[in-house]
């Protein structure tokens, strides 16, 4: 059974990066799949960031990519976000998943970590 | 940016009706959807996915249909737990987008 769960600090400030971790377990990410991140500002919708491949292949966000980077670590079955010049418009839920299909990069999630909220305040 | 609309934004019902969700997408997707149950302080569930398959371990109630542009889940007859916010999500050029959602309510 794949999980994922996800890590990083709570509160960010303005202006700052923001960092996260989703730390994979029951399957090895370098035997494929594309892995994502995806947020949730508090009461509304969901939002795609960007999706990363054990190569370092990725998918970005059109609308996040100038301040997004995604990366993956195989030795240590996790892989990353880095989120820049945050304002509080990036409060929000932040969710890694996996994507179901195993022939492309951007596709439907069928595993979920189970979300770690994020403040970005002073 | 293809863009998906759901309807109704509300849907309010009783235990064992039936509930029908609806996702337009702006440009065709094909079949290219998912649609998603997301429960309060949960994760999003994959329900459908290629618009009419249903993912591992989802009751047969659920049913995904539509193709093109106009797509629609429907559960058959609503259990408890069934009350819930569920997302439709395509994937297009590149990019992956969600609905703003329905929320399903106890009438």
């Amino acid at each position: 059974q794949v999980q994922l769960q996800e890590s990083g600090p709570g509160l960010v400030k303005p202006s700052e990066t923001l960092s996260l971790t989703c730390s994979v377990s029951g399957y090895s990410i370098s035997s494929g799949f594309y892995w994502g991140w995806i947020r949730q500002p508090p009461g509304k919708g969901l939002e795609w960031i960007g999706n990363i491949f054990h190569s370092g292949s990725t998918y970005y966000n059109p609308s996040l990519k100038s301040r997004v980077t995604i990366s993956v670590d195989t030795s240590k079955n996790h892989f990353s976000l880095r989120l820049s010049s945050v304002t509080a418009a990036d409060t929000a839920v932040y969710y890694c998943a996996k994507v179901g299909r195993d022939d492309g990069g951007i596709d439907y999630f069928d595993y979920w970590g189970q979300g770690t909220l994020v403040t970005v305040s002073s | 940016e293809n863009v998906l609309t759901q309807s109704p934004a509300t849907l309010s019902l009783s235990p064992g009706e039936r509930a029908t969700l609806s996702c337009r997408a702006s440009q065709s997707v094909f079949t290219s959807l998912a649609w998603y149950q997301q429960k309060p302080g949960q994760a999003p569930r994959l329900l459908i996915y290629d618009a009419s398959n249903r993912a591992a371990g989802v009751p047969a109630r659920f049913s995904g249909s539509g193709s093109g542009t106009d797509f629609t889940l429907t559960i058959s007859s609503l259990e408890p737990e069934d009350f819930a916010v569920y997302y439709c999500q395509q994937r297009s050029n590149w990019r992956v987008t969600f609905g703003p959602g329905t929320k399903v309510d106890i009438k």
